[in-house]
């Protein structure tokens, strides 16, 4: 079946602009996970869901980053008023009720 | 707060040759922990996890690694090293199973390079 889609792939924006990442989870998966990785370094955990409801964004770095998902399934990560430090690759990964986490492509952010 | 340190940025080896990257976790809980692998501009794969039954766990790709308690280490190695397998790979840690259902805590990681 597909696996965890994200779009788009990649994204320049220039500073002070605001953006909008998609994540698709594989269909049935309850749990979904952002994810931020900056150039040479691992993955740091953003924010959580559980369905529709939002149960952990310890890790969103400023009030700038937003993230939702409404239906509970397609999530949107919104980063609004974009910096140069918000350059990276956001990852979305979901799973099944506390199982292994599938991990989409990413989408690699440039801020000029 | 759990953590992971990887040793080493970057790891050359020839092929066919043992491949060895190293984890050591830092945990105030029973661990669960994870090895990773990315290729370039490809998410994050798993390759194996520990979740408390056998020490020694066996993943894909003929990657296998060892939960020591003693060390807080969780290495991961390959008997054979294999063009293909040039990548990143990451160590990462959770305090729930499966690591679906908690953030997991990366590594750096390590660049794992193949010689001819």
């Amino acid at each position: 079946g597909a696996g965890v889609s994200q779009s788009p792939r990649y994204k320049v924006a220039k500073r002070g602009q605001d953006v909008a990442l998609r994540c698709d989870p594989i269909s049935g998966h309850v749990s979904l996970f952002w994810y931020q990785q900056a150039l040479g370094q691992g993955p740091e955990f953003l924010t959580y869901f559980q369905n529709e409801a939002q149960l952990d964004k310890s890790g969103l770095p400023s009030d700038r980053f937003f993230a939702e998902r409404p239906e509970g399934s397609v999530s949107t990560l919104k980063i609004q008023r974009t910096q140069q430090e918000d350059s990276a690759v956001y990852l979305c990964a979901s799973s099944y009720f506390g199982r292994e986490q599938y991990f989409g492509p990413g989408t690699r952010l440039t801020v000029t | 707060a759990q953590s992971v340190t990887q040793l080493g940025s970057h790891v050359s080896v020839s092929e066919g040759a043992l491949v060895l990257l190293r984890c050591n976790y830092s945990s105030s809980v029973p661990p669960y922990l994870f090895w990773y692998v990315q290729y370039p501009n490809q998410g994050l794969q798993l390759l194996l996890k520990y979740t408390s039954a056998a020490t020694l766990v066996k993943g894909i790709n003929g990657f296998e690694a060892e939960f020591k308690k003693s060390e807080t280490s969780f290495h991961l190695t390959k008997p054979s090293a294999h063009m293909s397998d040039a990548a990143e790979y990451f160590c990462a840690v959770s305090d729930s199973s499966g690591g679906g259902a908690d953030g997991l805590t990366f590594g750096k990681g390590t660049h794992l390079i193949i010689q001819p």
